[in-house]
């Protein structure tokens, strides 16, 4: 079985700059989330979806940063425009339903962005 | 204060070795707790779940004290394969949503 995908896995882009992550869940997996790790920080949640629907979005830094999962599928996070602190390794994770009991969350191998 | 607080470590130590980490986190609403692995560059996954009575798989331990909001992971026999990052996570549900807070993770590098 796949694991949760994301796209691309490197990305250097300009200041001022628009970058589109991906991030394809486990099939299944109704609960989609979004972290980020800054150089030297913690990995640091940004959003959660149920499905279609955000259910968190509190991590977010800012109104540049914009997270849609159409049809409940894969995801999308788009930054507009990029900055400098923009810059980490933003990971993508999937996890069933609470009726599933205890989740575990699947992560993503992250992708590494560098904003100059 | 960081809501999930961990040694940072490294902590380096020879294989066979038992090493623990510690940590503590701040909210005490908060309601599942787990031990991920992170290898350099990589993502982080899941270790263990930890619960409050306590829980062993293998060479692991994990101990939660809800009373003093303070997590453990016990490592026994310590192999070379063990060297990674460990990540101290708490989960917070309201509703139907859901949050991990991680700590900054302890760096563990066995040696031979």
């Amino acid at each position: 079985e796949a694991g949760v995908t994301q796209f691309p896995s490197h990305s250097v882009i300009e200041k001022g700059q628009t970058v589109t992550l991906r991030c394809d869940p486990i099939s299944g997996h109704d609960n989609l989330y979004w972290y980020r790790r800054v150089m030297g920080k913690e990995i640091k949640f940004l959003l959660h979806f149920v499905k279609e629907s955000k259910q968190d979005e509190s991590g977010m830094p800012n109104n540049r940063f914009l997270a849609e999962r159409t049809g409940g599928t894969y995801s999308t996070l788009k930054v507009q425009p990029a900055e400098l602190e923009d810059s980490g390794v933003y990971f993508c994770a999937s996890s069933q339903s609470w009726t599933t009991g205890v989740t575990e969350a699947f992560f993503g191998q992250g992708t590494r962005l560098t904003v100059v | 204060r960081k809501e999930v607080e961990q040694d940072p470590g490294p902590f380096n130590v020879p294989e066979g070795a038992t090493v623990a980490f510690n940590c503590t986190y701040s909210n005490s609403a908060s309601q599942s707790f787990f031990w991920y692995r992170q290898d350099c560059r990589k993502e982080p996954k899941l270790l263990m779940s930890v619960y409050s009575s306590g829980n062993e798989d293998g060479r692991f331990t994990a101990q939660l004290n809800r009373a003093s909001q303070y997590i453990s992971l016990l490592i026994r026999d310590s192999k070379l394969s063990d060297s990674a990052t460990y990540l101290c996570v708490v989960n917070m549900e309201h509703g139907t949503a859901s949050k991990l807070t991680f700590g900054t993770g302890t760096r563990l590098q066995v040696t031979l």
